[in-house]
């Protein structure tokens, strides 16, 4: 089953400009994580935010988490082109670390 | 230090085959996992091995598919009389501990049923 909401689902931007996606999920969770995914295939970690976290930063990355809206947004500041993947938000609700995907967004950033 | 490899990186095979996917983790990671990635379904969660045991079948979606794990290391999928359905890209990941680190994933095996 799939948790997590994200919108947008494609977002185009050009280079320097900042983006921003969201994610809502359902149940209470343990924490949330952000997947980056080149070309359809391996998933790369970029970011995991506790549930008692509310913000978390690392590099132009800023994620924010409000559990009583159950909702994260993650920020890419100064974006650029190598930044043109799918990111998907992903939530572990304390069940053996298994993770629950939200559909993903599109991010294509032109040059 | 090597990352999560997967074999192999694409199969095609007729309905009605089995196949078997495997996933070679991280060294020293106890925790694995298995996902399927297809159209329309986004990213879904297949089954979970702490160790060498499956304490988190619930993601399998028939009884066509079964996965093991040995030596807490290799873990290997199987698909039975596989079905059009099927086709997807099938994904690992390991992780050191299964409470609440990130998990690294592998390539995926993207599996075509013809």
């Amino acid at each position: 089953s799939q948790q997590g909401e994200e919108d947008p689902q494609a977002l185009s931007i050009q280079e320097g400009e900042n983006a921003t996606m969201n994610c809502s999920y359902k149940t209470s969770i343990n924490n949330l994580q952000w997947y980056r995914q080149n070309s359809g295939r391996g998933l790369v970690h970029l970011i995991l935010i506790r549930s008692n976290e509310r913000e978390k930063h690392s590099g132009r990355l800023r994620v924010t988490l409000d559990t009583s809206k159950k909702s994260s947004s993650l920020l890419i500041t100064a974006s650029r082109a190598a930044d043109t993947a799918s990111y998907f938000c992903a939530t572990d609700e304390n069940q053996g670390g298994k993770l629950i995907f939200g559909q993903g967004t599109e991010l294509s950033v032109k040059p | 230090g090597a990352g999560v490899s997967q074999s192999p990186s694409n199969k095609v095979t007729e309905k009605g085959k089995d196949v078997e996917l495997r996933c070679d983790p991280i060294s020293g990671h106890t925790a694995l996992y298995w996902y399927r990635q297809s159209l329309g379904q986004g990213l879904e969660f297949l089954i979970y091995f702490q160790g060498n045991s499956a304490p988190d079948k619930s993601g399998l979606p028939s009884d066509r598919f079964s996965a093991e794990r040995t030596g807490g290391s290799v873990s290997t999928l199987t698909i039975q009389r596989t079905q059009q359905e099927d086709s997807a890209v099938y994904l690992c990941a390991s992780s050191p501990n299964p409470l609440g680190y990130e998990q690294y994933f592998g390539p995926g095996t993207r599996l075509t049923v013809t």
